[in-house]
């Protein structure tokens, strides 16, 4: 089984600031870790993922995170915020089970930036 | 990748009626995935279904309110049954392509 906590509910940062959007996962088997962003009332955009090989990975819009095993971490940082950026972001894993992969989502966070 | 459309993407329903969501994907998957999304919350995976076999239900949810069919290989139903206000979420369809979950657009549903 697996499970994913982001730790804030609600991140405000100034724009030209750091974004830093925490998650933090449990599996018992190696796991794909995901970001997802979601505008208002908007789909779900995939950010970026990291299924195996480099622990940085990159994505869109200028956002990366990076997978660390041994503090079981997946967190999300962008240089530098734009109002643009302003959405709902999720965290999720996903790993295999009994009957196959299974996706779970953190309860997200909401990023306001501020002018 | 993955195309997924949902019909319908909105409705307004009454309660103690049903309502049936269908789910086209454009790739034959072998798993699809429902999951809800309640308003203010994250998305809560509702059943996984396999082609040919009975869906697997998260804790919580449960086939008689929450029957799915899953006919093919690209195709899902999910119907909301006897439905309270409580009910009243975004429904989305989801499948796995290699390692990436794809989702679609939902279904807003609203029960008054």
């Amino acid at each position: 089984a697996q499970s994913v906590t982001q730790l804030g509910s609600h991140v405000s940062v100034s724009e030209g600031a750091l974004v830093l959007l925490r998650c933090n996962y449990s599996s018992s088997v190696p796991p794909y870790l995901f970001w997802y962003v979601q505008y208002p009332n908007q789909g779900l955009q995939l950010l970026l993922k990291y299924t195996t090989g480099a622990t940085l990975v990159k994505g869109i819009n200028g956002f990366e995170a990076e997978f660390k095993k041994s503090e079981t971490s997946f967190h999300l940082t962008k240089p530098s915020a734009h109002m643009s950026d302003a959405a709902e972001y999720f965290c999720a894993v996903s790993a295999r089970n009994t009957g196959g992969f299974k996706t779970i989502f953190g309860a997200g966070t909401r990023l306001f930036v501020k002018a | 990748s993955a195309v997924i459309s949902q019909k319908p993407s909105r409705d307004i329903c009454q309660r103690g009626t049903s309502l049936t969501i269908q789910c086209q994907v454009d790739s034959q998957v072998t798993m699809m995935f429902w999951y809800r999304q309640q308003p203010g919350q994250s998305l809560t995976l509702i059943a996984t279904a396999n082609q040919g076999s009975e869906a697997t239900y998260e804790s919580g949810f449960v086939i008689d309110k929450f029957p799915i069919s899953r006919p093919n290989l690209t195709f899902s139903t999910l119907t909301v049954s006897n439905m309270s206000p409580e009910d009243s979420s975004i429904y989305l369809c989801s499948v796995r392509v290699n390692g990436e979950q794809f989702f679609g657009p939902g279904t807003r549903l609203t029960v008054l």
